[in-house]
């Protein structure tokens, strides 16, 4: 079946440091790739998605790129804020007929300032 | 607003009742889901809907139930055959034509005493 792994947290920054939280998934076929953010007792955001190979999400300075070659997904941000700590959750979808999204576990991330 | 309202916010419970949760949407979303939140673990899902008057069991339904007789609603009960209830629960929603965004409401924490 399909599934998600994504590098286990926490992770911790300063302030201005350059992010990478790395995903890889397994599935068959051409999935959906999304990556959500989760800030402390909410619920979740859609924070950018890529629905073909060679897409490159991107949405408040982040960014991720489809490469079906390496099944990977990894998120990267040029220079986080202290405002940008939160649980990240990679996630994978095949559209269509597909019921439901899946989960990576999610990565914490704190900036320090 | 559009969006998707959980209550309550936080909830405690003893040991042998039930309890159900609210999830109600504006958003004309045919698709709701309910997930399970537990530190380290992610999202597991429960139970999800596709279109009112039927609903599918997720990955963790045992000790859960759940019924759509509205559009808009789509309440969780966690019954006393939930042997570890406590908790972070999500509700969240689809729309068929949405690529596989799904959409999440704030969270409902529940505590059993």
């Amino acid at each position: 079946g399909d599934s998600v792994t994504q590098m286990e947290g926490p992770v911790t920054l300063s302030e201005e440091a350059f992010l990478t939280i790395n995903c890889t998934y397994t599935a068959t076929g051409y999935p959906s790739l999304f990556w959500y953010v989760q800030y402390p007792g909410e619920g979740l955001q859609l924070l950018l998605k890529a629905t073909k190979a060679d897409d490159k999400g991107s949405n408040k300075g982040f960014e991720a790129t489809y490469r079906k070659e390496t099944t990977s997904f990894h998120l990267e941000k040029g220079s986080v804020q202290v405002s940008d700590s939160a649980v990240y959750f990679c996630a994978l979808n095949h559209g269509g007929s597909n019921y439901k999204l899946t989960f990576g576990k999610g990565t914490l991330l704190t900036v320090n300032p | 607003d559009g969006g998707i309202t959980q209550s309550p916010k936080y909830l405690f419970r003893k040991e042998g009742q039930n309890v159900t949760l609210s999830c109600e949407q504006n958003l004309n979303h045919d698709a709701m889901y309910w997930y399970r939140q537990d530190p380290g673990q992610g999202l597991r899902l429960i139970y999800y809907s596709q279109i009112v008057n039927d609903f599918q069991k997720g990955d963790i339904a045992e000790g859960y139930s759940v019924s759509r007789e509205k559009k808009e609603s789509f309440p969780l009960t966690v019954t006393s055959a939930q042997k570890n209830p406590t908790a972070f629960y999500l509700c969240a929603t689809r729309e068929v034509t949405s690529g596989g965004v799904e959409f999440f409401g704030e969270g409902s924490r529940l505590t059993v005493l």
